[in-house]
């Protein structure tokens, strides 16, 4: 069963113009840590921001937050004032646990493409 | 922030050859290191998960005699894929946890684009 949705193979935006970028996920642990990457077309991981299942404030870096709504299961990521260099394949991930201890699962991603 | 490199960052190799990437953390000391594949605009993919000194644990559907993973120190993870043939053609994508306590952020390689003729 797939535990990181991301139902949005693709989103336009505009220059300075905010977006949201979907993420739900499924699992039954009361612990576990969401995550958003960003991948430019160079195929590196751009860390951009972390939400864990107990903080009560929804995260927040620069540009970046999280929308975490625990009981929905999702943890969106707003991108507010959109610039061209946003421009990149965006992945939610979940920290896992698994036989050797904890993993990320990563999402299919969201290709995100902002427009002057 | 810390930093992980994979060399080489390409590589283009013959059906039937055997193929090593390297994945180093440059900065701090990685008791976990793992191994994701990604396709053209798909999703990472996680291949194994290493820990220093044990073997690596490989999930489901990946053969381990195919990927060889080695995690020999703390700052070096090896991947070898054997017997390449071109369906291996893939991104590879290493990630080093630390050891600090408490700490699960997990830090990314630059990749390497391996390329089977």
């Amino acid at each position: 069963a797939q535990k990181i949705t991301q139902t949005q193979p693709g989103m336009f935006v505009q220059e300075k113009e905010a977006v949201t970028l979907d993420c739900t996920y499924d699992t039954s642990d009361q612990s576990y840590g969401l995550f958003w990457y960003k991948q430019p077309s160079s195929g590196e991981m751009i860390f951009l921001i972390y939400q864990g299942s107990y903080d009560e404030q929804n995260a927040t870096e620069g540009r970046y937050s999280l929308n975490f709504q625990k009981a929905r299961k999702s943890a969106n990521l707003v991108i507010s004032a959109s610039q061209l260099g946003d421009s990149a394949m965006y992945f939610c991930a979940m920290r896992e646990v698994n036989q050797a201890g904890t993993a990320l699962i990563f999402g299919k991603g969201t290709t995100l493409s902002v427009s002057s | 922030g810390a930093v992980v490199s994979q060399h080489p960052s390409r590589v283009i190799c013959k059906s039937g050859t055997s193929v090593k990437i390297e994945c180093r953390s440059l900065d701090f000391q990685a008791t976990t290191m793992f191994w994701y594949r990604q396709f053209p605009k798909k999703s990472l993919m996680l291949m194994a998960t290493s820990n220093e000194g044990s073997k690596a644990t490989y999930e489901q559907g990946v053969e381990k005699d195919k990927f060889l993973i080695n995690h020999a120190s703390l700052t070096l993870s090896t991947l070898t894929v054997t017997s390449a043939h071109p369906e291996d053609s893939s991104f590879y994508i290493c990630s080093a946890r630390s050891v600090v306590r408490g700490s699960y952020e997990q830090y990314f390689g630059p990749g390497t684009r391996l390329t089977v003729t």
